[in-house]
């Protein structure tokens, strides 16, 4: 079955440092890639998504995430920690057409320390 | 940007009452809403796909008589689970999907928190 695995439920990181969440996922074949973020009590917010441009994708606040077929991954990063990241962030995959069949991850919570 | 307004955040019902979840798009006509199903440390499931004017499809696995989507407009949708058990509780989203020229947007409500005791 098709899946998407983001390592590390948690992921603790120091103001100013380089934020990096993992993602892959199942199939070989290019699908339509997405990266959300989640603040408390507010719903999921498009954070960028890879629709077979570019490789690499920026995003807002800063985000940016690389596609790498070869090793069938988008991890999602930023150069320098902002207070205001902590959220819960999702890795999502469609392997039908834009945002149909989505399928996410398990989700990585970013903790963000002064 | 759009808004989609999800009622109840929380609720907390009895084994074998019914409970309804409002999906509402509030400055933009939704002609597909989806509906998800998050259980504790794991992923969003996809439980169904709900079309203005149709009947909803649901994914395998998911209990079309036990829950009940309506799409009966084109800025609202229901999910209702009826007949619930403490195994229904469980996170749930709804999301709303705006095609516009070349392009389209997915926007995703806040959740429902529902409990079975």
């Amino acid at each position: 079955a098709q899946s998407v695995t983001q390592l590390g439920s948690h992921v603790s990181v120091s103001e100013g440092a380089l934020v990096l969440l993992r993602c892959n996922y199942s199939s070989s074949v290019p699908p339509y890639l997405f990266w959300y973020v989640q603040y408390p009590n507010q719903g999921l917010q498009l954070l960028l998504k890879y629709t077979s441009a570019a490789t690499l994708v920026k995003g807002i606040n800063g985000f940016e995430a690389e596609f790498k077929k070869s090793e069938t991954s988008f991890h999602l990063t930023k150069p320098s920690a902002h207070m205001s990241d902590a959220a819960e962030y999702f890795c999502a995959v469609s392997w039908g057409t834009g945002f149909q069949k989505l399928v996410f991850g398990t989700g990585t919570r970013l903790l963000v320390s002064p | 940007g759009a808004v989609v307004s999800q009622h109840p955040s929380r609720v907390i019902c009895k084994s074998g009452t019914s409970v309804k979840i409002e999906c509402r798009s509030l400055d933009f006509q939704a002609t597909t809403m989806f509906w998800y199903r998050q259980f504790p440390k794991q992923s969003l499931m996809l439980m169904a796909t709900s079309n203005e004017g149709s009947k909803a499809t649901y994914e395998q696995g998911v209990e079309k008589d036990k829950f009940l989507i309506n799409h009966a407009s084109l800025t609202l949708s229901t999910l209702t689970v009826t007949s619930a058990h403490p195994e229904d509780s469980s996170f749930y989203i709804c999301s709303a999907l705006v095609k516009g020229p070349g392009s389209e947007k997915l926007f995703f409500g806040s959740g429902t928190q529902l409990s079975v005791l």
